[in-house]
């Protein structure tokens, strides 16, 4: 199957210090890639979709101004965390999605190992 | 009602059993299905996926579509004590858009 990597893996900041996370398709070009949040036993919650090229589309209550995203090429989309809070300690994960037509239907989602970060 | 719905569980299953896991969705246009798996502190990992009408099958795992009842499954057969996760049901729907259930919770006890 089609890989994705993030980094890191984890980070400990202090509050008020901003926090970038990268996301990269290593043998696929992924034009649309989705961060997602998820809390302790909690389900995934989808925070925005990005596109190579254009602005990000953010979920209803995810703040744009705060969760900055960038998705400068097909195989790469950060994530910054600007002025983290405690509150936003989560685990964070990327996914992008195969352009590619299986059976001649949709697309097929992979995810990234995660990035969990801690706000002190 | 929720676009994607799951059984949170959890759900215990004896050692080497067969464990079934049940989604349904709303959209009846939604064209594929998809199964993850997620160990607990790590990322969903794609078991597989369907998207015609039946079964298929990938070593222990079936899956099984009934796009007329909306419905979805995962059998695990054999089920063994790493089998136990959190199994996400996901549909790609009508709106382009991959929709997750909130997933259901399986225990394999040995």
């Amino acid at each position: 199957g089609a890989v994705v990597s993030q980094h890191p893996s984890w980070v400990i900041c202090k509050s008020g210090t901003s926090v970038k996370i990268e996301c990269r398709s290593l043998d696929f070009q992924a034009t649309t890639m989705f961060w997602y949040r998820q809390f302790p036993k909690q389900s995934l919650m989808l925070m925005a979709t990005s596109n190579e090229g254009s602005k990000a589309t953010y979920e209803q209550g995810v703040e744009k101004d705060k969760f900055l995203i960038n998705h400068a090429s097909l195989t790469l989309s950060t994530l910054t965390v600007t002025s983290a809070h405690p509150e936003d300690s989560s685990f964070y994960i990327c996914s992008a999605r195969t352009s590619g037509r299986a059976e001649g239907l949709s697309y097929t989602q992979y995810f990234g190992p995660g990035t969990r970060l801690t706000v002190l | 009602q929720k676009e994607v719905e799951q059984n949170s569980g959890p759900l215990s299953v004896p050692e080497g059993a067969i464990a079934s896991l049940n989604c349904t969705y709303s959209d009846r246009g939604s064209q594929s299905f998809f199964w993850y798996r997620q160990y607990s502190g790590k990322s969903p990992e794609l078991i597989m996926f369907i998207y015609s009408n039946g079964d298929k099958e990938d070593g222990r795992f079936t899956a099984q579509l009934n796009k007329a009842s909306q419905y979805v499954s995962l059998l695990i057969r054999d089920s063994q004590p790493s089998d136990s996760a959190t199994y996400l049901c996901a549909v790609y729907s009508s709106a382009s858009k991959i929709i997750f259930g909130s997933g259901t919770r399986l225990s394999i006890r040995p």
